[in-house]
């Protein structure tokens, strides 16, 4: 079954420093969203992506985050200037926007702040 | 901002007799209802859906049940086993239209399947 990827698995970066997280989608997907779950908090929705460009994003994504599609197939987001507080497990979604169908989610990219 | 809530964080079930896991909202703008299974280091996996038009919905072992007027969905999976432990979250989204709206989480319930 075709499944959504992210790498990596685990990111650890210093407070300050910039990081991409990259996810290759559902080959025929549209729909392209990102989450994160800070630890023992719900998983919160912070951006969705169609067309080459963003559709919907939450107060959360701010300026300090972007995303790309920088080719067929990867979707990527860049966490510029990263703080402690952006340490959460990131997840990866897309979907074929038929109605009714779901999104269907990576295994996710534990990014560690220090 | 709590619009979808699960306030049972645990449910312990024996293996084949049934889990009920609950789920309530406030946004009445909600059309769409999913339920998804986490297991420790992976990511949420789907499992079941209901559009507002229905109040019933079933696949196997799972059927979900959506009571519109009470804003509360419910998961029964019967008969349990210990594969099912696992999280299980109810997510909530606006726009019958198509699945390309955002989806809003609950907590989550962590549901121990005991042979």
């Amino acid at each position: 079954e075709p499944e959504v990827t992210q790498t990596p698995s685990h990111q650890v970066t210093q407070m300050g420093q910039e990081v991409i997280l990259r996810c290759v989608p559902i080959s025929n997907h549209l729909y392209f969203y990102w989450y994160r779950q800070i630890l023992g908090q719900k998983v919160e929705f912070l951006v969705s992506f169609y067309n080459n460009e963003i559709s919907e994003k939450s107060e959360i994504f701010d300026d300090q985050f972007s995303v790309e599609r920088p080719d067929g197939s990867n979707f990527t987001l860049k966490i510029r200037s990263t703080k402690l507080e952006d340490s959460a497990m990131y997840f990866c979604a897309s979907s074929d926007g038929i109605s009714n169908q779901p999104q269907h989610f990576g295994d996710g990219t534990r990014l560690s702040i220090l | 901002d709590q619009q979808v809530k699960q306030n049972s964080p645990s449910l312990s079930v024996q293996e084949g007799r049934i889990s009920i896991l609950n789920c309530d909202y406030t946004n009445s703008m909600f059309d769409y209802f999913l339920w998804y299974k986490k297991y420790p280091a992976e990511g949420p996996t789907f499992l079941i859906s209901i559009s507002s038009i229905k109040d019933k919905n079933e696949d196997g072992r799972f059927t979900v049940f959506l009571n519109k007027s009470a804003k509360h969905l419910s998961l029964h999976i019967v008969p349990s086993q210990p594969g099912d432990s696992a999280v299980y979250f109810c997510a909530a989204q606006e726009g019958y239209g198509g699945s390309q709206g955002n989806l809003i989480f609950g907590k989550g319930t962590k549901l121990s399947v005991k042979p």
